[in-house]
């Protein structure tokens, strides 16, 4: 089975740190994905890649930065923490180029206060 | 931006009844996909359904797709109390490429009473 885990299940942060969210997956997909998941707004891409050092801005990138070192570990990057970023954020994987769907992990909840 | 428009955005049936959700989308597809959540957790994919398909079943899913109307169901029949989940429909898009990006919708919330 494929595997998405993602480095923490709860995180409170203060304004103005400097985040980081670890994903992982253990199934060799090119493509990974972060999204963010706010009531009445559904899944909103936020980065995705498509290989390592890839990256592609998705509908929300402002305020967010992705590195993909390895095949395996997409990072997300809250370069600067604002109370409006407070919101459950979401990894994604999926291999290339005729599987489609996505293998999602559990998801990181993210307050900042 | 957001592709998908989900109806109704709740849902609370019996146990034993069937469910049926709607998926609209504005743009050319390739494929569309159904997903669920359980509270607090991550997407797990139910069923994709191509373009050129009108209909598919996994088990208690039937899934339609009307591409001239732009817009899908999902039905889940003779439904459990661990059905209770959120329910997504997403979008492959026309043009995305090999990206894999998908569009979700905002989700219709089942509630399925013992």
């Amino acid at each position: 089975d494929v595997k998405v885990t993602q480095s923490s299940r709860y995180l409170v942060k203060r304004t103005g740190e400097k985040v980081f969210l670890e994903c992982v997956q253990d199934m060799d997909h090119e493509n990974m994905f972060w999204y963010r998941q706010d009531p009445g707004l559904g899944l909103r891409l936020i980065y995705f890649s498509y290989d390592v050092k890839m990256k592609e801005k998705g509908d929300i990138p402002e305020g967010y930065s992705v590195s993909r070192e390895k095949k395996e570990r997409f990072s997300l990057i809250l370069e600067s923490a604002s109370t409006n970023q407070t919101s459950m954020y979401l990894c994604a994987s999926k291999s290339h180029p005729t599987i489609y769907e996505q293998y999602f992990g559990p998801g990181t909840r993210l307050t900042v206060t | 931006s957001q592709q998908g428009e989900e109806d109704p955005q709740a849902l609370s049936i019996q146990e034993g009844e069937n469910a049926t959700m709607n998926c609209s989308y504005k743009t050319s597809i390739n494929n569309l996909q159904w997903y669920r959540q359980n509270s607090g957790r991550g997407l797990v994919h139910l069923i994709l359904i191509r373009s050129n398909e009108r209909e598919k079943h996994s088990g208690r899913l039937r899934v339609t797709l009307d591409t001239s109307k732009k817009s899908s169901s999902l039905l889940i029949t003779a439904s459990r109390a661990a059905d209770t989940a959120s329910y997504f429909c997403a979008t492959d898009p026309h043009g995305s490429g090999n990206t894999g990006k998908l569009i979700f919708g905002q989700g219709t919330t089942l509630q399925v009473k013992p």
